[in-house]
């Protein structure tokens, strides 16, 4: 059983800061990472998929990194806003065309 | 280009029943996974095809099955329901079965409540 692990399981921010949160996964077999997000009675959206270490992809003020030798990738988030309230899961591929998904971190923003 | 359909919404069965669920994929999307969600758990795999062939398989019992058809569309199958099948179930799709370049599609999912 793969172990993927993501910290901190829940984080309240105020509006207008920043945040960065984590995903750990096995280095070895490492293919790819999503990150998906979740909004409450929506269904997850893919926000990154990433590939090589040290891959960095951006969509507006989200941005995500990449270390496969160690086997971790964050979350970046700048002036959060109401909006990005949602479970944010990670989910790694490790060859096998399966996505391995994390228990995710819960994100609020405080108005 | 209408998203992943997923029917029922929602659904309470009876201990023992079966209940099937079924997955219309966004268009052209020929791979189509299923993952099961609980409190406290992350999405848990169940299982994933790609023309009509079942390509892997979750960690759950053999009461789990599903099935792909020729125009892409899923179903999954539960017999001899329990209380510990009460869960979300998601379906996503995805172009191809290639993860460095094709993410999931997921649709609302179907809850269901055994009891």
């Amino acid at each position: 059983i793969l172990n993927v692990e993501q910290s901190p399981q829940s984080l309240h921010v105020q509006e207008g800061d920043s945040t960065n949160f984590t995903c750990s996964f096995p280095s070895s077999n490492f293919y790819a990472l999503h990150w998906y997000r979740w909004e409450t009675a929506k269904s997850p959206e893919a926000l990154f998929v990433m590939t090589l270490n040290g891959d960095e992809k951006k969509k507006g003020r989200i941005s995500a990194t990449l270390n496969t030798k160690e086997g971790y990738s964050y979350l970046y988030i700048k002036g959060s806003q109401p909006e990005d309230s949602a479970t944010y899961l990670c989910a790694p591929n490790f060859g096998n065309e399966k996505l391995t998904f994390g228990t995710g971190t819960r994100l609020t923003i405080i108005p | 280009k209408a998203g992943v359909t997923q029917t029922p919404r929602y659904l309470i069965k009876t201990r023992g029943q079966q209940v099937t669920l079924s997955c219309s994929p966004i268009s052209g999307h020929r791979s189509v996974s299923w993952y099961q969600q609980t409190p406290g758990q992350g999405l848990q795999f169940l299982f994933e095809y790609f023309s009509e062939t079942q390509r892997n398989k979750g960690n759950f019992p053999g009461r789990f099955s599903g099935r792909q058809f020729s125009n892409s569309r899923s179903e999954m199958n539960v017999s001899t329901l329990e209380l510990g099948d009460s869960a979300l179930y998601l379906c996503a799709s995805s172009f191809t079965l290639d993860r460095e370049n094709s993410p999931l599609h997921f649709g609302n999912g179907t809850r269901l409540t055994v009891t």
